[in-house]
């Protein structure tokens, strides 16, 4: 059974630090990894999609990284804004035969706070 | 922004009554899904579809049932509802065409059974 974990569960950091949000797994067979985020109230916003066969994917200050032999994934974001303050999940898909049909594992998030 | 619109947005009703949660979507993707959010369980699937009248359990199932006659609409049933189904539930869909699996959420149903 695969088993997502991220730490830390909360993190609270001055604006204009860059910061590292950890996601670990258990089981490295996996078609993809994606981070969200989640605003209070809000639904989940995707962030990144990092395919198995890859190693980073970038978008503006965030790069997610992925180490599928360690079973780790991190996400870094860079200048952190107040504006970066939400939820990050992590989710891990299975490798259901080469497909994008495998189950689906979420993390318990990390709770972000940049203070101004 | 995916096209994903659930409804309704917030709804209190009573223990034994039905409720049907609505998810649309304007993006034609053939995957479609019904989670729902807790506090120390995280996100919990509880059915998925695979195409219109194509669908299956996922892990939290018992007390729920599911249709979709068509591409954009999944519903999401609680024959009767029960307070530990008070929850926020999400829709999410994601593409077939590309085969990335990225998935996209709806903003959130609020159920709150009495």
């Amino acid at each position: 059974k695969q088993e997502v974990t991220q730490i830390p569960a909360a993190l609270s950091v001055p604006e204009g630090e860059n910061l590292v949000l950890n996601c670990s797994f258990t089981d490295s067979a996996i078609y993809n990894l994606q981070w969200f985020r989640q605003d209070p109230g809000k639904g989940l916003t995707s962030l990144l999609l990092i395919q198995s066969s890859q190693r980073e994917q970038t978008s503006g200050r965030l790069n997610a990284s992925l180490d599928k032999s360690s079973g780790r994934s991190t996400l870094y974001i860079a200048a952190s804004q107040p504006g970066d303050s939400a939820t990050y999940l992590c989710a891990v898909r299975a490798n259901a035969g080469g497909t994008s049909y495998g189950k689906l594992t979420f993390g318990q998030g990390t709770i972000l706070t940049v203070h101004p | 922004d995916a096209g994903i619109t659930q409804s309704p947005r917030h709804k209190v009703t009573e223990t034994g009554t039905p409720v049907t949660l609505r998810c649309h979507q304007t993006e034609n993707h053939r995957y479609m899904y019904w989670y729902r959010q807790d506090p120390g369980h995280g996100l919990r699937l509880i059915h998925y579809s695979y195409g219109v009248k194509d669908t299956d359990k996922g892990e939290v199932s018992d007390g729920y049932s599911v249709s979709r006659s068509k591409t954009e609409d999944f519903l999401l049933t609680l024959e009767s509802a029960t307070s530990s189904q008070t929850s926020v539930y999400f829709c999410a869909i994601s593409a077939l065409v590309s085969n990335t699996g990225e998935l996209f959420f709806g903003e959130g149903s609020r159920l709150t059974v009495l």
